[in-house]
Protein backbone atom coordinates (compact mmCIF):
# COMPACT_ATOMS: atom_id res chain seq x y z
CA UNK A 1 0.00 0.00 0.00
CA UNK A 2 1.57 3.05 -1.23
CA UNK A 3 -1.08 5.59 -0.35
CA UNK A 4 -1.20 9.03 1.20
CA UNK A 5 -4.88 10.10 2.25
CA UNK A 6 -5.54 13.62 2.87
CA UNK A 7 -9.49 15.21 4.27
CA UNK A 8 -11.07 17.33 3.08
CA UNK A 9 -10.66 17.13 -0.84
CA UNK A 10 -12.10 20.96 -0.67
CA UNK A 11 -12.18 23.32 1.33
CA UNK A 12 -14.01 26.69 1.45
CA UNK A 13 -13.45 29.04 4.43
CA UNK A 14 -13.51 32.74 5.22
CA UNK A 15 -10.60 34.89 6.47
CA UNK A 16 -11.85 34.51 10.45
CA UNK A 17 -12.30 30.68 10.30
CA UNK A 18 -10.40 28.21 11.73
CA UNK A 19 -10.04 24.81 9.79
CA UNK A 20 -7.54 21.92 10.16
CA UNK A 21 -6.12 19.85 7.06
CA UNK A 22 -5.48 16.29 7.62
CA UNK A 23 -2.53 13.61 6.23
CA UNK A 24 -2.54 10.02 6.61
CA UNK A 25 -0.25 7.21 5.92
CA UNK A 26 0.12 3.64 6.79
CA UNK A 27 3.09 2.77 5.28
CA UNK A 28 5.56 3.24 7.91
CA UNK A 29 6.86 6.04 7.08
CA UNK A 30 9.23 8.56 9.15
CA UNK A 31 8.76 11.72 7.41
CA UNK A 32 6.13 13.53 6.64
CA UNK A 33 6.00 16.61 4.34
CA UNK A 34 3.41 19.73 3.80
CA UNK A 35 3.28 21.02 0.20
CA UNK A 36 1.92 24.38 -0.94
CA UNK A 37 1.24 24.28 -4.79
CA UNK A 38 -0.38 27.58 -6.93
CA UNK A 39 -2.02 27.09 -10.49
CA UNK A 40 0.61 26.54 -13.10
CA UNK A 41 3.74 26.28 -10.43
CA UNK A 42 5.47 23.41 -8.79
CA UNK A 43 4.85 22.58 -5.30
CA UNK A 44 6.39 24.63 -2.81
CA UNK A 45 7.52 23.17 0.51
CA UNK A 46 5.98 24.47 4.05
CA UNK A 47 7.31 21.91 6.40
CA UNK A 48 8.90 18.98 6.95
CA UNK A 49 8.35 16.08 10.17
CA UNK A 50 11.00 13.96 10.88
CA UNK A 51 9.87 11.01 13.49
CA UNK A 52 7.07 13.32 15.02
CA UNK A 53 9.67 15.85 15.38
CA UNK A 54 9.14 19.11 12.87
CA UNK A 55 12.45 19.81 10.95
CA UNK A 56 12.21 22.25 8.18
CA UNK A 57 9.92 25.19 8.52
CA UNK A 58 10.19 27.46 5.33
CA UNK A 59 9.46 30.15 7.35
CA UNK A 60 5.83 29.85 6.80
CA UNK A 61 3.58 32.51 8.39
CA UNK A 62 2.10 31.58 11.39
CA UNK A 63 -1.41 31.28 10.42
CA UNK A 64 -0.63 27.93 9.54
CA UNK A 65 0.20 25.73 12.13
CA UNK A 66 1.59 22.25 11.42
CA UNK A 67 0.63 19.00 14.29
CA UNK A 68 2.42 15.58 14.08
CA UNK A 69 0.71 13.79 16.39
CA UNK A 70 1.63 10.17 15.34
CA UNK A 71 3.93 8.72 12.90
CA UNK A 72 1.24 8.17 10.91
CA UNK A 73 -1.16 11.41 11.04
CA UNK A 74 -0.13 15.06 9.51
CA UNK A 75 -2.30 17.63 10.45
CA UNK A 76 -2.01 22.06 9.07
CA UNK A 77 -4.17 24.21 11.61
CA UNK A 78 -5.07 26.94 9.59
CA UNK A 79 -6.12 30.57 11.12
CA UNK A 80 -6.67 33.94 9.83
CA UNK A 81 -5.97 32.98 6.24
CA UNK A 82 -5.62 35.00 3.75
CA UNK A 83 -7.34 35.13 -0.22
CA UNK A 84 -3.51 34.03 -1.19
CA UNK A 85 -3.48 31.18 0.48
CA UNK A 86 -6.04 29.84 -1.62
CA UNK A 87 -3.73 26.82 -3.48
CA UNK A 88 -3.14 23.08 -3.38
CA UNK A 89 -2.02 21.67 -0.29
CA UNK A 90 0.09 18.76 -1.32
CA UNK A 91 0.89 16.13 1.90
CA UNK A 92 3.76 13.77 1.17
CA UNK A 93 5.85 10.79 3.10
CA UNK A 94 8.88 9.17 2.54
CA UNK A 95 11.05 6.16 4.60
CA UNK A 96 14.32 8.10 5.24
CA UNK A 97 16.74 5.26 3.15
CA UNK A 98 20.12 5.76 2.10
CA UNK A 99 19.56 7.88 -1.34
CA UNK A 100 16.46 6.23 -2.32
CA UNK A 101 13.52 8.01 0.10
CA UNK A 102 11.07 8.41 -2.48
CA UNK A 103 7.88 10.62 -1.54
CA UNK A 104 4.93 9.44 -1.82
CA UNK A 105 2.16 12.59 -2.28
CA UNK A 106 -1.55 12.33 -1.14
CA UNK A 107 -4.20 14.00 -3.74
CA UNK A 108 -4.12 17.07 -2.22
CA UNK A 109 -6.98 19.64 -0.29
CA UNK A 110 -8.22 22.49 -2.71
CA UNK A 111 -8.40 25.59 -0.56
CA UNK A 112 -9.91 28.62 -0.88
CA UNK A 113 -10.30 31.64 1.18
CA UNK A 114 -12.88 34.24 0.62
CA UNK B 1 21.08 27.81 -4.02
CA UNK B 2 20.12 25.13 -6.07
CA UNK B 3 18.11 25.87 -8.82
CA UNK B 4 15.85 23.23 -11.11
CA UNK B 5 14.67 24.17 -14.70
CA UNK B 6 12.71 22.32 -17.52
CA UNK B 7 12.60 23.31 -21.01
CA UNK B 8 10.46 23.45 -22.44
CA UNK B 9 7.75 24.11 -20.32
CA UNK B 10 4.81 22.54 -23.01
CA UNK B 11 5.37 20.09 -25.21
CA UNK B 12 2.67 18.17 -28.10
CA UNK B 13 3.46 15.41 -30.01
CA UNK B 14 1.34 12.92 -31.90
CA UNK B 15 0.70 9.31 -30.66
CA UNK B 16 3.67 6.95 -30.73
CA UNK B 17 6.52 9.05 -31.11
CA UNK B 18 8.82 9.08 -28.14
CA UNK B 19 8.93 11.94 -25.80
CA UNK B 20 11.88 13.58 -24.08
CA UNK B 21 11.71 16.02 -20.75
CA UNK B 22 14.86 17.42 -19.84
CA UNK B 23 15.50 18.46 -16.11
CA UNK B 24 18.77 20.96 -15.29
CA UNK B 25 20.20 21.89 -11.65
CA UNK B 26 22.97 24.28 -11.04
CA UNK B 27 24.53 22.68 -7.88
CA UNK B 28 25.57 19.31 -8.31
CA UNK B 29 25.83 17.74 -4.73
CA UNK B 30 23.00 16.12 -4.96
CA UNK B 31 21.40 13.22 -2.94
CA UNK B 32 18.95 12.13 -5.60
CA UNK B 33 16.76 13.25 -8.61
CA UNK B 34 12.92 12.37 -8.88
CA UNK B 35 10.76 12.31 -11.85
CA UNK B 36 6.65 12.97 -10.79
CA UNK B 37 3.87 13.05 -13.16
CA UNK B 38 0.61 15.27 -12.71
CA UNK B 39 -2.68 15.36 -13.86
CA UNK B 40 -4.31 18.54 -13.28
CA UNK B 41 -6.06 19.43 -9.84
CA UNK B 42 -4.55 16.13 -8.63
CA UNK B 43 -1.83 15.01 -6.45
CA UNK B 44 1.97 13.92 -7.27
CA UNK B 45 2.91 10.29 -8.99
CA UNK B 46 6.44 9.32 -8.76
CA UNK B 47 7.62 8.17 -11.87
CA UNK B 48 11.34 7.05 -11.17
CA UNK B 49 14.17 7.83 -8.55
CA UNK B 50 17.89 7.69 -9.22
CA UNK B 51 20.24 7.54 -6.16
CA UNK B 52 23.34 10.46 -6.75
CA UNK B 53 25.33 7.31 -7.89
CA UNK B 54 23.28 6.08 -10.41
CA UNK B 55 23.14 7.13 -14.27
CA UNK B 56 20.05 5.55 -14.82
CA UNK B 57 17.02 3.87 -14.22
CA UNK B 58 13.71 2.10 -15.83
CA UNK B 59 10.51 1.26 -15.49
CA UNK B 60 8.51 -0.42 -18.25
CA UNK B 61 8.35 3.00 -21.44
CA UNK B 62 10.19 5.24 -19.02
CA UNK B 63 13.56 5.41 -18.69
CA UNK B 64 15.46 8.35 -16.68
CA UNK B 65 19.46 9.17 -16.83
CA UNK B 66 21.38 11.61 -14.43
CA UNK B 67 24.70 13.13 -15.52
CA UNK B 68 25.80 14.71 -12.05
CA UNK B 69 28.64 16.84 -13.72
CA UNK B 70 26.50 18.48 -16.12
CA UNK B 71 23.92 19.10 -13.90
CA UNK B 72 21.36 17.57 -15.99
CA UNK B 73 18.36 14.49 -16.16
CA UNK B 74 16.10 13.40 -18.79
CA UNK B 75 13.38 11.10 -18.80
CA UNK B 76 12.79 9.14 -21.85
CA UNK B 77 9.20 8.31 -22.45
CA UNK B 78 8.84 5.75 -25.34
CA UNK B 79 5.92 5.37 -27.67
CA UNK B 80 3.49 7.94 -26.01
CA UNK B 81 -0.16 7.19 -25.77
CA UNK B 82 -2.45 9.77 -24.81
CA UNK B 83 -2.69 8.50 -21.90
CA UNK B 84 0.74 10.13 -20.96
CA UNK B 85 -0.75 13.76 -21.20
CA UNK B 86 0.01 14.98 -18.30
CA UNK B 87 2.55 17.80 -16.27
CA UNK B 88 5.83 15.81 -15.31
CA UNK B 89 7.96 17.26 -12.66
CA UNK B 90 11.71 16.74 -11.86
CA UNK B 91 12.66 17.26 -8.40
CA UNK B 92 16.02 17.49 -6.79
CA UNK B 93 17.18 16.85 -3.19
CA UNK B 94 20.04 18.03 -1.94
CA UNK B 95 23.03 15.69 -0.15
CA UNK B 96 21.74 17.35 3.57
CA UNK B 97 18.02 17.47 5.21
CA UNK B 98 14.94 16.68 3.25
CA UNK B 99 13.70 18.93 1.22
CA UNK B 100 12.91 19.13 -2.79
CA UNK B 101 13.51 21.29 -5.31
CA UNK B 102 11.33 21.30 -7.93
CA UNK B 103 11.50 22.23 -11.57
CA UNK B 104 8.60 24.21 -12.85
CA UNK B 105 7.67 21.25 -15.36
CA UNK B 106 6.81 20.51 -18.71
CA UNK B 107 2.96 19.90 -19.64
CA UNK B 108 3.03 17.41 -22.11
CA UNK B 109 -0.07 16.77 -24.62
CA UNK B 110 -0.46 13.50 -26.51
CA UNK B 111 -2.51 13.95 -29.54
CA UNK B 112 -4.30 10.54 -30.91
Amino acid sequence: DTEVTQTPKHLVMGMTNKKSLKCEQHMGHRAMYWYKQKAKKPPELMFVYSYEKLSINESVPSRFSPECPNSSLLNLHLHALQPEDSALYLCASSQPREGRDTQYFGPGTRLTVL
Amino acid sequence: KQEVTQIPAALSVPEGENLVLNCSFTDSAIYNLQWFRQDPGKGLTSLLLIQSSQREQTSGRLNASLDKSSGRSTLYIAASQPGDSATYLCAVRRTAGNKLTFGGGTRVLVKP
